[in-house]
């Protein structure tokens, strides 16, 4: 069963520039999750996405967006580029939305902000 | 709000020593815990989960787990560590089925095993 797959796997922009992540969860499951990984603020919760919803949403400026869509598959946008949004961005994937289901993480996308 | 302290940024251990890694939530309602464990250039691997059920949790590659709510601690431990078991772990905690999937994260602990 294939993993958690995100693209691109690493990817440089400048600031004010805007990206966008993909990732593709696990097949069946329908919950999706990103987080941001930085040296400095660690791991943080970005927002969660459950059958095209969005479940919640962690303390991040509106220039972070995603979405998912009918197939379960999800993208982040990042607007607005800062040199601080320079991080590790993982997806996760669970079968269900819930507090007690194993969460699957990707391997990332390493966004460098120049 | 919930929140999570792990002690000590970074742990030297020998090759066949113990490995403790200390992990202390905060949480008002009874909460899931979790650690993780993540390689250079990849993503997280779950080692194990704590659910409410039993208190001594055992995971993958030998790794296990105490939940004391006395302490309101899930300390990590395996009693004899691999030149593998190099890494960082994470301990996470989660509080109820409105949170969703969302988990919060310590801070991590980098592993160095020597030989």
């Amino acid at each position: 069963k294939a993993g958690v797959t995100q693209t691109p796997r690493y990817l440089i922009k400048t600031r004010g520039q805007q990206v966008t992540l993909s990732c593709s969860p696990i097949s069946g499951h329908r919950s999706v999750s990103w987080y941001q990984q930085t040296p400095g603020q660690g791991l943080q919760f970005l927002f969660e996405y459950f059958s095209e919803t969005q479940r919640n949403k962690g303390n991040f400026p509106g220039r972070f967006s995603g979405r998912q869509f009918s197939n379960s598959r999800s993208e982040m946008n990042v607007s607005t580029l800062e040199l601080g949004d320079s991080a590790l961005y993982l997806c996760a994937s669970s079968l269900l939305a819930g507090s007690i289901n194993e969460q699957f993480f990707g391997p990332g996308t390493r966004l460098t902000v120049l | 709000a919930q929140s999570v302290t792990q002690l000590g940024s970074h742990v030297s251990v020998s090759e066949g020593a113990l490995v403790l890694l200390r992990c202390n939530y905060s949480s008002s309602v009874p909460p899931y815990l979790f650690w993780y464990v993540q390689y250079p250039n990849q993503g997280l691997q779950l080692l194990l989960k704590y659910t409410s059920a039993a208190t001594l949790v055992k995971g993958i590659n030998g790794f296990e787990a105490e939940f004391k709510k006395s302490e309101t601690s899930f300390h990590l431990t395996k009693p004899s560590a691999h030149m593998s078991d190099a890494a960082e772990y994470f301990c996470a905690v989660s509080t109820n089925k409105a949170a969703g999937n969302k988990l919060t994260f310590g801070g991590g602990t980098r592993v160095l095993v020597k030989p």
